[in-house]
């Protein structure tokens, strides 16, 4: 069965400090990867996706990358917080179709609660 | 570019029946997901539609309507446990776009 594996799951950083959030899946080869960021109260905004090994698309301009470095991990990084980066963090994996066939459902981990002070 | 448009907040009582709704834009569809989520917690799925019509899975169900770019979630028997946010998630080319979710708030 596929497992997916977020950490940490809490994490409190002054304005300013670096990020590096990290997300791993197993149980599956070439999954479609996500990072989602859900503030307090909102919806889930996309924040990147990647189809493949090197490949990030970016959904909205900020101060947050991220990196695919082997098939099955993603990460996400900022090398300068900011209060607005404070929110819960969703790594998530689906499986790769064809276009135009079955969609496979979003299969989210537990999250990273991230408060900027 | 994709707009999602679900209720905020809705109240329902326990072994009751709820309809969640869901009206949505988008320049591509690739199918709609309903997802599931408990305060503080990852969201869980739900159901998928792709054509028209009605999916039904155990108490819940979920419609689709193309032509209208509507969907709604059916909650039947309603226990406590269903208090939740429901997310309403229209699949694109590759990328899946979330609304803002309907928090839901069961009562005895």
């Amino acid at each position: 069965s596929q497992t997916i594996h977020q950490w940490p799951a809490t994490l409190v950083q002054p304005v300013g400090s670096p990020l590096s959030l990290e997300c791993t899946v197993e149980g599956t080869s070439n999954p479609n990867l996500y990072w989602y960021r859900q503030a307090a109260g909102r919806g889930l905004q996309l924040l990147f996706y990647s189809v493949g090994i090197g490949q990030i698309s970016s959904e909205v301009p900020q101060n947050l990358s991220a990196s695919r470095p082997q098939d099955r991990q993603f990460i996400l990084s900022s090398k300068k917080l900011l209060l607005s980066d404070s929110g819960f963090y969703l790594c998530a994996w689906s499986r790769t179709y064809p276009a135009g066939s079955y969609n496979s459902p979003l299969h989210f981990g537990n999250g990273t609660r991230l408060t900027v002070t | 570019g994709q707009n999602i448009d679900q209720p905020t907040e809705m109240t329902a009582t326990e072994g009751a029946i709820v309809q969640i709704n869901c009206t949505y834009q988008t320049s591509g569809f690739n199918g709609l997901f309903w997802y599931q989520q408990h305060a503080g917690e990852a969201p869980t799925f739900l159901s998928y539609n792709v054509l028209d019509g009605l999916e039904e899975k155990g108490r819940f169900s979920s419609f689709l309507s193309r032509s209208k770019g509507y969907s709604y979630l059916l909650l039947k028997e309603l226990q406590m446990k269903d208090s939740a946010s429901y997310l309403c998630a229209v699949v694109g080319y590759q990328k899946v776009t979330f609304g803002t979710g309907t928090k839901l708030q069961v009562i005895p």
